[in-house]
């Protein structure tokens, strides 16, 4: 089945400054990438997608790419902000409508 | 509110006993998920519905877990003779399987609250 790792597991930046988040999978027929966020005691919330027709895709300081070569999709967020502090999982799926597989998470720390 | 919804959102049992959570989804979609989430970790799949169908079911799903979606709506998820490596977050999502006026299928999952579970 489907294995998607994730790095870094925590990342602590300054406010203002970009986080970079990357995610590699395993299954070749993987076609779905989103990201999700979710702040302590609340549920996944999902912040950018990418289907693997696209090689970037942007939504204001948010921005993800995906490498189907290499099998590697990032998350990149650009002026970060206290609020933007929270755990982001990366997940693939072979359908966006079937199950997602989830990395392990990687708690941000922004700094003010 | 118009989101997925879960209750209980927390429950409390001694091992052995059984424990029933219900999910509503989103009214128009067609697609049921149930994940289940532990401490640092992302959901883990456990099953999902197309309508009362349930379509497919992970290793993790063992005999003493059950779901259904009897009328295609709402869904509930039995674990029977609960044991401690139960304690999780049961995560319930939502989504619409189909296409758009533009056809591009719109399948993002919308998660619910989930359902703390602790055995005792």
């Amino acid at each position: 089945g489907e294995n998607v790792e994730q790095h870094p597991s925590t990342l602590s930046v300054q406010e203002g400054d970009s986080a970079v988040i990357k995610c590699t999978y395993s299954d070749s027929a993987s076609n779905y990438f989103p990201w999700y966020k979710q702040e302590l005691g609340k549920r996944p919330q999902l912040i950018i997608d990418i289907r693997s027709n696209v090689g970037e895709k942007k939504d204001q300081r948010i921005a993800v790419t995906l490498n189907k070569t290499a099998k590697h999709f990032s998350l990149h967020i650009t002026e970060t902000q206290p609020e933007d502090s929270a755990v982001y999982f990366c997940a693939a799926s072979k359908d966006s409508a079937r199950q997602l597989t989830f990395g392990s998470g990687t708690q941000l720390t922004v700094l003010p | 509110d118009t989101g997925v919804s879960q209750d209980p959102r927390h429950k409390i049992t001694k091992r052995g006993q059984n424990v029933t959570f219900r999910c509503d989804p989103i009214s128009e979609h067609n697609r049921l998920y149930w994940y289940r989430q532990t401490l640092g970790q992302g959901p883990e799949f456990l099953t999902y519905f197309q309508n009362e169908a349930q379509l497919e079911k992970s290793r993790l799903l063992s005999d003493r877990f059950s779901a259904e979606r009897p009328k295609g709506s709402f869904s509930t998820l039995e674990i029977q003779r609960t044991e401690q490596g139960d304690s999780a977050m049961y995560l319930c999502a939502s989504s619409y399987r189909g296409t758009t006026l533009l056809s591009q299928s719109y399948n993002e999952q919308f998660f619910g609250p989930g359902t703390r579970l602790t055995v005792l």
